[in-house]
């Protein structure tokens, strides 16, 4: 089956400062690569997805980037606010019912 | 706005109980899944349903099992609950001609 792996689990940054989280999968054949933001307490939200006819993907400060060469993508966040502060799951599928989740990041912007 | 909601947010349970947990959602949804978080692990299918009656394993369906009567509700159970299944349940549902999953606010159970 598909192996997803997440880096790094936790990441602290400055506000205004960039954060980027990368993920890794193992079958060539997932497709469809969704990002969640889960908040404390809260469920998971979908806040950008990138499929794989696509390599990249923007978002007001939000952006994905997908390399199927190496089987990569990754979330990048600009212009960090506190409100960004949550952990992040990355995810692939290939049939849009099997998703394999990453161990998930958490993310904390300092004021 | 897309709304899945789950019977409970909290559950306490000994261990041996048969345990339901509820899912609904409002939008008519085809498809609907169950997942369980644990820290350091990310979310684990563990069933995921595409039309009423139908289910399909995920990763990890062992100890579980799952009902779906009607297309609004997706259930999951623990015939025998044990220590090992306390975790918190997250319920999804996405429509059948799109990719994006919409979660409920899940279900952290402790099995005693």
């Amino acid at each position: 089956g598909e192996n997803v792996e997440q880096h790094p689990s936790t990441l602290s940054v400055q506000e205004g400062d960039s954060a980027v989280i990368k993920c890794t999968y193992s079958d060539s054949a997932s497709n469809y690569f969704p990002w969640y933001k889960q908040e404390l307490g809260k469920r998971p939200q979908l806040i950008i997805d990138i499929r794989s006819n696509v390599g990249e993907k923007k978002d007001q400060r939000i952006a994905v980037t997908l390399n199927k060469t190496a089987k990569h993508f990754s979330l990048h966040i600009t212009e960090t606010q506190p409100e960004d502060s949550a952990v992040y799951f990355c995810a692939a599928s290939k049939d849009g019912n099997q998703f394999y989740f990453g161990t998930g990041t958490s993310l904390t912007v300092i004021p | 706005d897309v709304k899945v909601t789950q019977s409970s947010r909290y559950l306490v349970k000994r261990t041996g109980e048969k345990v339901f947990l509820e899912c609904v959602q409002d939008m008519d949804h085809e498809n609907m899944f169950w997942y369980r978080q644990d820290p350091g692990l990310g979310l684990r299918l563990i069933y995921f349903s595409y039309d009423v009656k139908m289910k399909e394993k995920g990763d990890i369906p062992e100890g579980y099992s799952v009902s779906r009567e009607k297309k609004e509700r997706f259930s999951l159970i623990l015939e025998s609950a044990s220590t090992n299944q306390t975790s918190m349940y997250l319920c999804a549902s996405r429509s059948q001609g799109t990719e994006t999953q919409y979660f409920g606010p899940g279900t952290r159970l402790l099995v005693l």
